[in-house]
């Protein structure tokens, strides 16, 4: 079956540390996204990637690092420098980069720090 | 920027009751609109959208949803819920002409039906 795969489901981190979220598609779809999910503030665009080897930041990027190497994957880095970085994170993709292309959700990260 | 407001934040209802959840976004001109829903424990799927056309939309699990231009709104209506329903709902809009055709979210609807 073709989706989207991120791993691990659950994450635990001490402060301090960088970590890296997996996100894999086997959907052949050009665009990539991460989304960070906070109870009550709906989904909120971290970066984006239409193209391999080209992203763009999103509306809270401070403190996330992305590569887009192959067109399949998109790894997110959490670093030390993103100040509240417990969270919920979501990756997409989507067929086209027009208008017209819904997202296609993998099932998230759950990333806790202390 | 453009945004998207889900009025109702959490909504409880009875099994059979009738379902409205409201969306509406600031952009002027043309939008592309879309519903996702996030059942419990599973991944976020697509409910419908609207392109052009018919501005009342049909979606999976007998959803549909009405787009009206003048109100900048984008409603989610189900005449019957079901237990099954419970889920949270999202309201999203891609406008043209920004160049990148990014969604926007509005923040979620949180639905629980009782049986």
């Amino acid at each position: 079956d073709g989706g989207i795969t991120q791993s691990p489901k659950y994450l635990f981190r001490k402060e301090g540390q960088n970590v890296t979220l997996s996100c894999e598609q086997n959907l052949n779809h050009d665009a990539m996204y991460w989304y960070r999910q906070d109870p009550g503030q709906g989904l909120r665009l971290i970066y984006y990637s239409q193209i391999v080897n080209d992203f763009q930041k999103g509306d809270i990027a401070e403190g996330y690092s992305v590569s887009r190497e192959k067109k399949e994957s998109f790894p997110l880095t959490v670093t030390s420098a993103q100040k509240n970085p417990t969270a919920f994170y979501l990756c997409a993709s989507s067929r086209g980069t027009g208008p017209n292309s819904p997202l296609h959700f993998g099932n998230g990260t759950r990333l806790t720090v202390t | 920027a453009q945004s998207v407001s889900q009025h109702n934040h959490h909504v409880i209802l009875s099994e059979a009751a009738s379902l409205e959840l409201g969306c509406n976004y600031s952009y002027g001109g043309t939008v592309n609109l879309f519903w996702y829903v996030q059942y419990p424990g599973q991944h976020l799927q697509l409910l419908l959208k609207y392109f052009s056309g018919d501005p009342l939309v049909k979606g999976i699990k007998g959803f549909e949803a009405e787009f009206i231009k003048s109100k900048f709104s984008f409603n989610l209506r189900k005449p019957s819920v079901q237990w099954s329903d419970t889920a949270e709902y999202f309201c999203a809009v891609i406008p043209w002409g920004g160049g990148s055709y990014i969604p926007t979210f509005g923040r979620g609807t949180s639905l629980i039906v009782h049986p």
